[in-house]
């Protein structure tokens, strides 16, 4: 079964500049999640959708931070623009359920690097 | 507000040791999930405990979910290298909600 895939891995751009992710979760998964891990912390969930609606948005900070899912399998997150505080690894999961109760998947993150 | 405290922080030991690290909270937990995380990498799931004073193993690591559903423990027998990664733990408020991620423990495992 292919995993959660994530592009890119690694990404530096300048404070103000616009940058987005990419996520197709793994297939048959409803339920995809964007995280934000900040170097020492545990992910922080942004947002969560269920096929191609958002089910939890409440911690994405909306002014700068947007993500869609239009045809319920893959997904893009974006920044614009980025804050210096943006600095973390992005990581997207799927789930069976909604809530993820039998775990979440997770992909290998994006790093980004805000200078 | 950190719902979940991990303890301690950061551990490193030598191949062949046992250690137990900790998740704790003032809240109670309809379930609770542990992950390790490489670097580089995503967190993968380890277990799910959902009963108080559950006690699951897988391999060289024991599970335990306190009566209370407050708290669990990570228990690993005689560490190696492979071991070696970020263990984070989640738990879930109520039937339903979301799990929410605790700091992690960062361990260090010597060959």
């Amino acid at each position: 079964e292919a995993g959660v895939a994530q592009s890119p891995r690694y990404k530096i751009i300048e404070k103000r500049q616009s940058v987005a992710f990419w996520c197709n979760p793994i297939s048959g998964h409803a339920t995809l999640y964007w995280y934000q891990q900040i170097l020492g912390q545990g992910p922080k969930l942004l947002i969560q959708f269920q096929n191609n609606g958002v089910v939890d948005d409440s911690q994405l900070p909306k002014d700068r931070f947007s993500a869609e899912r239009l045809k319920g399998v893959d997904s893009t997150l974006k920044i614009q623009p980025a804050k210096l505080e943006d600095s973390a690894v992005y990581l997207c999961a799927s789930s069976l359920g909604v809530r993820g109760a039998r775990g979440y998947t997770f992909g290998s993150g994006t790093r980004l690097t805000v200078v | 507000t950190q719902l979940l405290e991990q303890s301690p922080q950061f551990l490193s030991i030598q191949e062949g040791e046992n250690l137990t690290v900790y998740c704790n909270s003032s809240s109670v937990f309809s379930s609770l999930q542990w992950y390790r995380q490489e670097p580089g990498e995503g967190p993968v799931l380890l277990v799910t405990v959902v009963t108080g004073g559950e006690v699951k193993k897988l391999k060289r690591l024991t599970f335990q979910f306190g009566d209370a559903r407050k708290d669990s423990s990570l228990h690993i027998t005689a560490a190696q290298p492979g071991d070696t990664g970020l263990y984070l733990c989640a738990g879930a408020p109520y039937y339903g909600q979301n799990f929410v991620f605790g700091p992690g423990t960062r361990l260090s495992v010597l060959p």
